[in-house]
């Protein structure tokens, strides 16, 4: 089972649209969890972190389920702007762990 | 906001022969890491360095692998012996040990 699993994508949709990721890992003991986002050829960028009582940063809303070692973005109210790849990472004691990504198309 | 630098930001090199890639972590910052990213692939951690030494690495991180921080600045990734599968873009990256990482803009390494 790969560390960090997310559905590769594409999700194309139109703006304004309301839309979620999700992602899954293999280690119980993670400590840590996050989305970054990825533009094409450039450095991840921390989008947000991930807390379970669940956290928001504008339109954005991540939650995390450790029972079920699961975590979600929702993007509300899409933009263009927001057409990038977004990658599920955790962390466990130094390392980042990266998912695969999940790319994200929001067309006009 | 303060920046991981990273040069060259492309580097071209033959089968065989040595490169070595440099970051300027952030100046505060106590632990340096060296992640790769291959072309369509996922983001892969190579190596962490903590107190002048590696504190963790990964299986891809092999003999042919070196990293240094040579000046209290800089930080660099040695690939000894390149091989074709080395071609991808490589991100330095540094943190406080707080939770976030800045990662450097990458050097694109392509091995002819």
């Amino acid at each position: 089972r790969k560390e960090v699993e997310q559905d590769p994508g594409p999700f194309n949709v139109p703006e304004g649209a309301t839309v979620a990721f999700n992602c899954t890992y293999s280690n119980s003991a993670s400590q840590s969890f996050f989305w970054y986002r990825q533009d094409c050829r450039k450095e991840p960028k921390l989008l947000m972190s991930v807390y379970s009582s669940g956290n928001e940063d504008g339109r954005f809303t991540a939650q995390l389920n450790r029972a079920s070692q699961y975590i979600s973005l929702l993007i509300r109210d899409s933009k263009l702007s927001d057409s990038a790849t977004y990658l599920c990472v955790v962390k466990g004691f130094q390392k980042l762990v990266f998912g695969t990504g999940t790319r994200l198309l929001v067309s006009p | 906001e303060p920046e991981v630098t990273q040069t060259p930001s492309h580097q071209v090199t033959q089968m065989g022969q040595e490169v070595i890639l440099r970051c300027v972590p952030i100046s505060n910052h106590l632990y340096f890491y060296w992640y790769r990213q291959i072309l369509g692939q996922k983001v892969e951690f190579l190596v962490s360095f903590y107190n002048n030494e590696i504190s963790e690495k990964s299986e891809i991180f092999d003999d042919q692998f070196s990293v240094e921080r040579p000046d209290g600045s800089n930080f660099t990734l040695k690939i000894r012996s390149t091989k074709l599968e080395d071609s991808a873009m490589y991100f330095c990256a540094s943190t406080t040990g707080a939770e976030k990482l800045f990662f450097g803009s990458g050097t694109q390494l392509s091995v002819l």
